[in-house]
């Protein structure tokens, strides 16, 4: 179990850029989820996948937010024309497609800094 | 609407103190999930328990501790001796309802920074 890999672990950015994070999950996991975390707050919930579908995005922050994961297997997410207030801490988890309550192992994010 | 509260936003303990961090939930769902993550200062969150809606028992894992009461929609932690090593944010999160099939839409608290002094 190699856990859950995301690069980079930081990102600085101008107001204006595009940026894309990658999220590696461990490999037997179906399930992939993206949260974000503002600083003195819990995760807020992004969007998840199923191998390859994507099957709630609605929580996505803007359509400036877009997510992938292509064979099922890693995932990006990208935020398109950055805004200052898209600086936050951005996590990845997967977890087994066991049912019920599932533990979610996560990532130890991507810090983004919009300058 | 769903929503979890953690008033505790910071407690300072000596080592070996035992220390209780409260969470407080609203749902209504009849069936969720309850659960406590850890996270160091690294950053990545660390799963400590799951608790379901119909199991009230309570647990207990070495040093930790948690008490889950339906009739007070509470889900309390309590780290009995506590050490250095406990120094950590703490967020309790509770399951939304099923979005296509899953339950890893989680609601989290805002978390409380525990931090144990030798």
């Amino acid at each position: 179990d190699t856990g859950v890999s995301q690069n980079p672990r930081h990102k600085i950015t101008k107001r204006g850029q595009n940026v894309t994070f990658r999220c590696d999950p461990i490999s037997e996991h179906n399930r992939l989820y993206w949260y974000r975390q503002t600083l003195g707050q819990g995760p807020e919930f992004l969007t998840y996948f199923q191998n390859e579908a994507q099957l709630e995005k609605s929580r996505l922050l803007s359509d400036r937010f877009s997510a992938e994961r292509p064979k099922g297997s890693f995932s990006t997410l990208e935020i398109q024309r950055t805004e200052q207030g898209d600086s936050a801490m951005y996590l990845c988890a997967s977890s087994p497609d066991r049912g019920g309550g599932e533990k979610l192992f996560f990532g130890s994010g991507t810090q983004l800094s919009v300058l | 609407a769903q929503k979890v509260t953690q008033a505790q936003t910071e407690i300072s303990v000596v080592e070996k103190e035992d220390v209780t961090l409260d969470c407080v939930y609203e749902t209504r769902d009849t069936t969720y999930y309850l659960f406590w993550y850890k996270q160091p200062p690294s950053g990545e969150l660390v799963f400590l328990i799951r608790r379901n809606s119909f199991d009230e028992q309570n647990e207990i894992s070495g040093r930790y501790s948690w008490n889950f009461q339906k009739s007070t929609s509470s889900f309390n932690f309590t780290i009995t001796a506590s050490q250095v090593v406990d120094s950590a944010v703490y967020f309790c999160a509770l399951s939304e309802p099923n979005y296509g099939g899953s339950q890893g839409n989680l609601i989290f608290g805002k978390g409380t920074k525990l931090s144990v002094k030798p």
